[in-house]
């Protein structure tokens, strides 16, 4: 099976700008949660999209959005970008369940200038 | 709220040596607990979970929910061993979802 994939794997965005990533899960899996990871505060929990449907939204402001497709790949936009926002975006996909793995794609590294 | 903690940011050991990571976690239901792992230029993935109880390139982890731990042990470190590791803890969310909180790490160095 195909691995989760990232689209862009870079970003160059200047403040006040807004910016769209993709994230295609693995085949099957339904549940596509995004996170944020910076080198002060880890890996922190943006959002989880299950069929469609947002179940699961982080401690983020509403600048953080996302959404699924029927296809399971998911989007993620930020919108007014500031420089807080520089950090690695990554998703992970899985089947949905508590016990289930998660499975990390390589991530968007995104710098805001 | 759900926390978890790693309370070594760095830990060095010599090849051959034994390795502990620790990881303590807090919650007040059962917990599903996860370790992850990132090699060097790799993606993060699952190293092993406390359900499987199984042992995974020679690491072993075992839930004690009276000391709410959930230390990562090796007997003998390998070089390849050397990389960033992840405790996680799964809680629901409501809604059907469950939510993965993960500690801040801990860079494993294995020194030959």
């Amino acid at each position: 099976k195909a691995g989760v994939t990232q689209t862009p794997r870079y970003l160059i965005k200047t403040r006040g700008q807004q910016v769209t990533l993709s994230c295609s899960p693995i085949s099957g899996h339904r549940s596509v949660s995004w996170y944020q990871q910076t080198p002060g505060q880890g890996l922190q929990f943006l959002f989880e999209y299950f069929s469609e449907t947002q179940r699961n939204k982080g401690n983020f402001p509403g600048r953080f959005s996302g959404r699924q497709f029927s296809n399971s790949r998911s989007e993620m936009n930020v919108s007014t970008l500031e420089l807080g926002d520089s950090a690695l975006y990554l998703c992970a996909s899985s089947l949905g369940g508590p016990k289930e793995t998660q499975y990390f794609g390589p991530g968007t590294r995104l710098l805001v200038l | 709220a759900q926390r978890v903690t790693q309370p070594e940011k760095l830990l060095s050991v010599f090849k051959g040596a034994p390795v502990e990571l620790k990881c303590n976690y807090s919650y007040s239901g059962s917990p599903e607990l996860f370790w992850y792992v990132q090699y060097s230029r790799q993606r993060l993935q699952l190293l092993l979970r406390h359900i499987s109880r199984e042992s995974i390139k020679g690491f072993t982890a075992d839930l004690n929910k009276g000391e709410t731990s959930f230390h990562l042990k090796k007997p003998f470190a390998q070089e390849e061993d050397s990389a960033m590791y992840y405790c996680a803890l799964s809680v629901p969310s409501g809604a059907g979802s469950y939510q993965l909180t993960f500690g801040k790490g801990t860079k494993l160095s294995v020194i030959p």
